[in-house]
């Protein structure tokens, strides 16, 4: 069945710098592009990043270009989100969730459970 | 970028009641939106995509319709497991945007 379980976060200094992996299983990764998602505690769903099946594209929320990397390492089946100078108000629960092809677009079909990143000092 | 508004904030209704819950774009997205169902504690989950078209083991109580800029999503009658949060989300163009998000209460 697929899984997308994140990991990678906790509790940071502003100004730092954090790693997010997402390990998927139970479909072909190299298959499907991958987004960011995060929910601030008690708040909507906003979209962070999106790569492309095989890395050839990204696109980021104005929010964190700059600041955010997304990646994916098609040989271990996981995807990354590199945050460096972290903000306040990035703190949030991170979801990782694939794009399912439905006829002629996309939508994000499986999400993980989420990691936790805290930013304060 | 597309700015996608949800109304009302807050629904209030009984088991068994029709739900009505509003998407409008800012500007027009075609039929390019997804709705999802969100429960405490859980990830968000895709009931309606293409903005009238059901998800697999969505049941059939939920419905998706409008195109361009207005969008609704229907429960035709509320079941006690259909009481969470609601948020729509445009496919139409980059960045990727979401609503602010439905909740259905009881």
């Amino acid at each position: 069945q697929v899984q997308l379980v994140e990991s990678g976060g906790g509790v940071v200094q502003p100004g730092r710098s954090l790693r997010l992996s997402c390990a998927v299983s139970g479909f072909p990764f190299s298959s499907h592009g991958m987004h960011w998602v995060r929910q601030a505690p008690g708040k909507g769903l906003e979209w962070v990043a999106v790569i492309w099946y095989d890395g050839s594209q990204q696109y980021y929320a104005d929010a964190v270009m700059g600041r955010f990397t997304i990646s994916r390492d098609n040989s271990k089946d996981t995807l990354y989100l590199q945050m460096n100078s972290l903000r306040a108000e990035d703190t949030a629960i991170y979801y990782c969730t694939r794009d399912g092809y439905y006829g002629r677009r996309f939508y994000s079909d499986y999400w993980g459970q989420g990691t936790l990143v805290t930013v304060s000092s | 970028e597309i700015v996608l508004t949800q109304s009302p904030a807050t629904l209030s209704l009984s088991p068994g009641e029709r739900a009505t819950l509003s998407c409008r774009a800012s500007q027009s997205v075609s039929n390019s939106l997804a709705w999802y169902q969100q429960k405490p504690g859980q990830a968000p989950r895709l009931l309606i995509y293409d903005a009238s078209k059901r998800a697999t083991g969505i049941p059939a109580r939920f419905s998706g319709s409008g195109s361009g800029t207005d969008f609704t999503l229907t429960i035709s009658s509320l079941e006690p497991e259909d009481f969470a949060v609601y948020f729509c989300q445009q496919r139409g163009s980059w960045p990727l945007t979401f609503g602010g998000g439905t909740k259905v209460e009881i």
